[in-house]
Parts: C-alpha cells; structure tokens; sequence
C-alpha cells in the first residue's frame, strides 16, 4: 500500500547550524511532495511543496529536494534559529489524499 | 478569519455515544478532506470529497465513521457508538482544484477523548 518514511524522528541542532530531513514513498505515481510544520497544539502549516517535474525548489532558508529514481525527498533547513523549533512533516500525493510520514520533531538550541 | 474552520474544538464523550463533528472550509475550495492524527504520529487520511461527491474512504475507516457534505460547502463527520481507541484529533484541511498537487489549508482540528 502507500507509505511514507521519515527520519529522523527527533533532530536536535545548535542555532545557526542546518538540518536535513529526509523521506522515501512507496507509490512511484506520486507527483506532489509537501512539508508541513505544526507547532505544539497548531495546526499543520504548509512550508514547501515540489512537484515531480522538478528536482529542487528553495524558498530563503528552506529547500526541498526531490530524487524520483530513488524515491526519495529531503527537507533542508539552513541558518536554524530557535522559532524553527516544532515538528515537520513530510507527505508524497497522487490524487490529492496526503500520505504522511511520521514527522520529525526538531530542536533548534539557542 | 476566512481560514478553514472545525466545531467544536474539544470533544469529551463515554464509550459508546454517537459524536458529530463539523467542517468549514475556504468559501471557494471545492474539496475537503479529513484526517485523524494521534500523539507523536502524522495526519492519517481518512476521506475526501470534490464538491458533494465522496470520493474516496480509507480502509482504515469503520462502517461506524461515516461523513457527509451535502451542499458542496462545509461538512459533517459522524461516528458512531465510540471507542477508546477513537481518541485522536480530527483535522480539516480544503483545497481549490482537482486535487494533484493543490495545497491543502488546514482547521485547528477537533480534539476527542473517549472515555
């Protein structure tokens, strides 16, 4: 069935430095590759998407890559501050239904 | 606050009673999809609807979740004689287009504990 894989489930980094989250999905049809950021009892907020006819999108400190060959999508942030501190999600799509993975919570320390 | 609204925002029921929870999307967003998400896991799909038509259900979901959105505006998510194992946050989330690809904006969710 369709499934998504995220690692790490906790990632802790000092201020100023990146972080990487990385994910795999099982349905090689999915073209829409979202991350979500939900902060303690928020809503999930959408952060950055990539479509499959694209292999990197960046959006200031935030980039998305995409591997279709692999399966494959990763999340870099660069310079973290402490308000980058909460949990991301990943998430693959084919016909709009989300397949979520199972988030990653980061800790950014001052 | 034109985002995606969810009512109510608690929900404390005993084992066994029936609970509707109701769905406001975006005024022009024409689907509208329910998740379920437990503590420490991600959203889990449970159903979706382009205008009025459901058109897709997990498998995950029992015959005693059943929702509905009759006017192609907010929606109802019903389930009956509740168990523990319902507890969970149920979340919202509208889109504008045919589905691939549209950001989904997401309620504040409706959080409910079974007892």
């Amino acid at each position: 069935g369709e499934n998504v894989e995220q690692h790490p489930s906790t990632l802790s980094v000092q201020e100023g430095d990146s972080a990487v989250i990385k994910c795999t999905y099982s349905d090689s049809a999915s073209n829409y590759f979202p991350w979500y950021k939900q902060e303690l009892g928020k809503r999930p907020q959408l952060i950055i998407d990539i479509r499959s006819n694209v292999g990197e999108k960046k959006d200031q400190r935030i980039a998305v890559t995409l591997n279709k060959t692999a399966k494959h999508f990763s999340l870099h942030i660069t310079e973290t501050q402490p308000e980058d501190s909460a949990v991301y999600f990943c998430a693959a799509s084919r016909t709009g239904k989300l397949i979520f993975g199972q988030g990653t919570t980061l800790q950014v320390k001052p | 606050d034109t985002g995606v609204s969810q009512d109510p925002r608690h929900k404390i029921t005993k084992r066994g009673q029936n609970v509707t929870f109701r769905c406001d999307p975006i005024s022009e967003h024409n689907r509208l999809y329910w998740y379920r998400q437990t503590l420490g896991q991600g959203p889990e799909f449970l159903t979706y609807f382009q205008n009025e038509a459901q058109l897709e259900k997990s498998r995950l979901l029992s015959d005693r979740f059943s929702a509905e959105r009759p006017k192609g505006s907010f929606s109802t998510l019903e389930i009956q004689r509740t168990e523990q194992g319902d507890s969970a946050m149920y979340l919202c989330a509208s889109s504008y287009g045919q589905g691939e690809g549209d950001e989904q904006y997401f309620g504040p969710g409706t959080r409910l504990t079974v007892t």
